[in-house]
């Protein structure tokens, strides 16, 4: 089956730095993956979606210059925090597909994120 | 814009009984996907079910199984047999059509924390 790898797991980043979280599919080619948020017991929130060989698409009230994306290739997006905050603490999750997604949507092992 | 809720914060089961988890949605659309996903301890998302908006008949998966109720706009999610490992986070998902060319956002809801007691 579709898998996707994540890195990295978790990190930790002192504030003003910045980290680069990758989302790879291993097993397939994705022109298009997903970058969520979720905290503690809530749910998932879509931050953007990641166009290979173009711009992301931000979902509104996303920072576009604080989350940078890029997906340069078919297999690799890639998050970077930057200048981050401790509010940036959160845990991020990738997803992405085989196909156009309509039998769901492979999600990577996500990274937590703690910026002390 | 389409909007997921579910309205059971958490529930339990005891081991071996079933157990039904609620979702409704809003939406314009007539054919969209929907699906269950479960989110274990270690956080991994996992797939549990989809459906077709436009098939009739209800989603099964081993001891999974889906209530789609379209005009009521409804997705419940039963788990019969319950065992220790559907202990989770679960969560329903609306994914626009998309036209058949692109790819559909997924919307959801809020989860449900499923414990299962022994």
């Amino acid at each position: 089956g579709a898998v996707v790898s994540q890195h990295p797991s978790w990190v930790i980043c002192k504030s003003g730095t910045s980290v680069k979280i990758e989302c790879r599919s291993l097993d397939f080619q994705a022109t298009t993956m997903f970058w969520y948020r979720q905290f503690p017991k809530q749910s998932l929130m879509l931050m953007a979606t990641s166009n290979e060989g173009s711009k992301a698409t931000y979902e509104q009230g996303v920072e576009k210059d604080k989350f940078l994306i890029n997906h340069a290739s078919l297999t690799l997006s890639t998050l970077t925090v930057t200048s981050a905050h401790p509010e940036d603490s959160s845990f991020y999750i990738c997803s992405a597909a085989q196909g156009l997604g309509v039998y769901g949507y492979t999600f990577g092992s996500g990274t937590r994120l703690t910026v002390v | 814009a389409q909007t997921v809720t579910q309205s059971q914060p958490e529930m339990s089961v005891q081991e071996a009984e079933t157990v039904t988890l609620s979702c409704t949605y809003d939406t314009s659309e007539s054919d969209y996907y929907l699906f269950w996903y479960k989110q274990p301890p270690s956080r991994q998302m996992i797939l549990v079910i989809r459906q077709e908006a436009y098939k009739q008949q209800n989603a099964t998966e081993n001891r999974f199984s889906v209530n789609f109720q379209k005009a009521a706009k409804s997705f419940s999610l039963k788990i019969s047999d319950s065992q220790l490992g559907d202990a989770a986070m679960y969560f329903c998902a609306y994914r626009t059509f998309g036209g058949g060319t692109s790819y559909g956002k997924l919307t959801f809801g809020q989860g449900t924390i499923l414990t299962v007691h022994p």
